[in-house]
């Protein structure tokens, strides 16, 4: 069975950083990209960040291009966020998510989400 | 950017109404969409990928057709638990995108 849970949110002032991880099972991590999607509240869906399966290629919303970092480790099965120089907006649940297939960039499996609040 | 815009923003029917949600892009995405159901406090769930393939374990009473610009997704009769928003994603191109939802509520 397919997991990820999410882990590193919390509170933390406008300027600040954060470390998000997703822990994996149920599937051969490295075959798969892997995803952070965030969504704030009472808010849509926003897509925030892709790694490749070898971590190689990386890529990133213009909303956070150049504060957050993605990246994987592939012994650990572990998928992270780093968000450094922290907004207000963005406040949100993030979650990772799984996609089909190489390419499918669709989601089948999400974690439950972990809160980031942004607030002095 | 592609932008997808859902419509309406609310839908409100009783349980057995067949329910008709639309998703428009911005330019052509081909058949590279997908759409997912929120209920409150969760996360998404997909139901339905490449314009019309429904994913694993999704009832048959979910559909979705279209393609270029746009898509529908069909409930053919509301269930009590199909109430909640419904997101429709393109994955056509960098970046990946959502539409803004549409909230099926119970009238």
């Amino acid at each position: 069975e397919v997991q990820l849970l999410e882990s590193g949110g919390g509170l933390v002032q406008p300027g600040e950083s954060l470390r998000l991880s997703c822990a994996a099972s149920g599937f051969t991590f490295s075959s798969y990209g892997l995803y952070w999607v965030r969504q704030a509240p009472g808010k849509g869906l926003e897509w925030v960040s892709a790694i490749s399966g070898s971590g190689s290629n990386t890529y990133y919303a213009d909303s956070v291009k150049g504060r957050f970092t993605i990246s994987r480790d592939n012994s650990k099965n572990t998928l992270y966020l780093q968000m450094n120089s922290l907004r207000a907006e963005d406040t949100a649940v993030y979650y990772c998510a799984k996609p089909l297939g190489s390419g499918r960039n669709f989601f089948d499996y999400w974690g439950q989400g972990t809160l980031v609040t942004v607030s002095s | 950017e592609i932008v997808l815009t859902q419509s309406p923003d609310t839908l409100s029917l009783s349980p057995g109404d067949r329910a008709t949600l639309s998703c428009r892009a911005s330019q052509s995405v081909s058949t590279y969409l997908a759409w997912y159901q929120q209920k409150p406090g969760q996360a998404p769930r997909l139901l339905i990928y490449d314009a019309s393939n429904r994913a694993t374990g999704m009832p048959a009473r979910f559909s979705g057709s279209g393609s270029g610009t746009d898509f529908t997704l069909t409930i053919s009769s509301l269930e009590p638990e199909d109430f909640a928003v419904y997101y429709c994603q393109h994955r056509s191109n960098w970046p990946l995108t959502f539409g803004g939802g549409t909230k099926v509520e119970i009238k």
